[in-house]
């Protein structure tokens, strides 16, 4: 089966840097991708929908400006979130669409980046 | 978008078969049902998909009622490792899944 990774699989920053989460396809080119996160017992939210080379499209309430995509090529796409703070402590959790094997449009999920922000 | 209904939680037997339901009565005729399953703190596996037929493979059944409104996901012989949160999405044109709460199934020894 297709094959998402995710790097760092956790990081602990400090209230106001910077964190950069990447997600790979690593065994198929994905021209979407898409960004989740998930807090303690609920569920997965989508954040964004991220198209290879074009502007990503945000879900509502979501920060465009504190949540920074990138998707650069068919197989990365990047998550930086900005000016960190405590309460953006999550559990980020990236996917890849394609193509499975009956034709239909799946999309395959990375293991997850746990950011803690202290 | 279609949503769907869910139990919150379940128990199984371990080796016992597990049937997990799943309510999507606004579903329409193009969208697909998806299961996945999440283990604690790591990424959605995914499970059987399915448009109108009952569907099988290595992990699981998917059997979709004729009028499309339910289905059901069958874990055949539940064992300790199947324990975790299943997911029933109904996917849309647009390939964007909305996760709902999802079924806590607990596979008890």
């Amino acid at each position: 089966g297709a094959v998402v990774s995710q790097h760092p699989s956790w990081v602990i920053c400090k209230s106001g840097t910077s964190v950069k989460i990447e997600c790979r396809s690593l065994d198929f080119q994905a021209t979407t991708m898409f960004w989740y996160r998930q807090f303690p017992k609920q569920s997965l939210m989508l954040m964004a929908t991220s198209n290879e080379g074009s502007k990503a499209t945000y879900e509502q309430g979501v920060e465009k400006d504190k949540f920074l995509i990138n998707h650069a090529s068919l197989t990365l796409s990047t998550l930086t979130v900005t000016s960190a703070h405590p309460e953006d402590s999550s559990f980020y959790i990236c996917s890849a669409a394609g193509t499975g094997d009956k034709g239909s449009y799946e999309q395959y999920f990375g293991p997850g980046t746990r950011l803690t922000v202290t | 978008d279609a949503k769907t209904t869910q139990p919150p939680s379940m128990d199984c037997a371990e080796g016992r078969a597990a049937n997990l339901p799943c309510n999507h009565s606004t579903i329409s005729g193009n969208e697909y049902v998806y299961w996945y399953r999440q283990i604690h703190s790591q990424g959605p596996q995914y499970i059987i998909h399915g448009l109108k037929n009952n569907e099988t493979n290595e992990m699981a059944s998917l059997i979709i009622t004729e009028d499309r409104k339910s289905s059901t996901l069958i874990l055949p012989h539940a064992t300790l490792r199947d324990t975790a949160v299943y997911y029933c999405i109904v996917r849309p044109g647009t390939y964007k899944y909305i996760f709902g709460t999802g079924t806590r199934l607990k596979v008890l020894a």
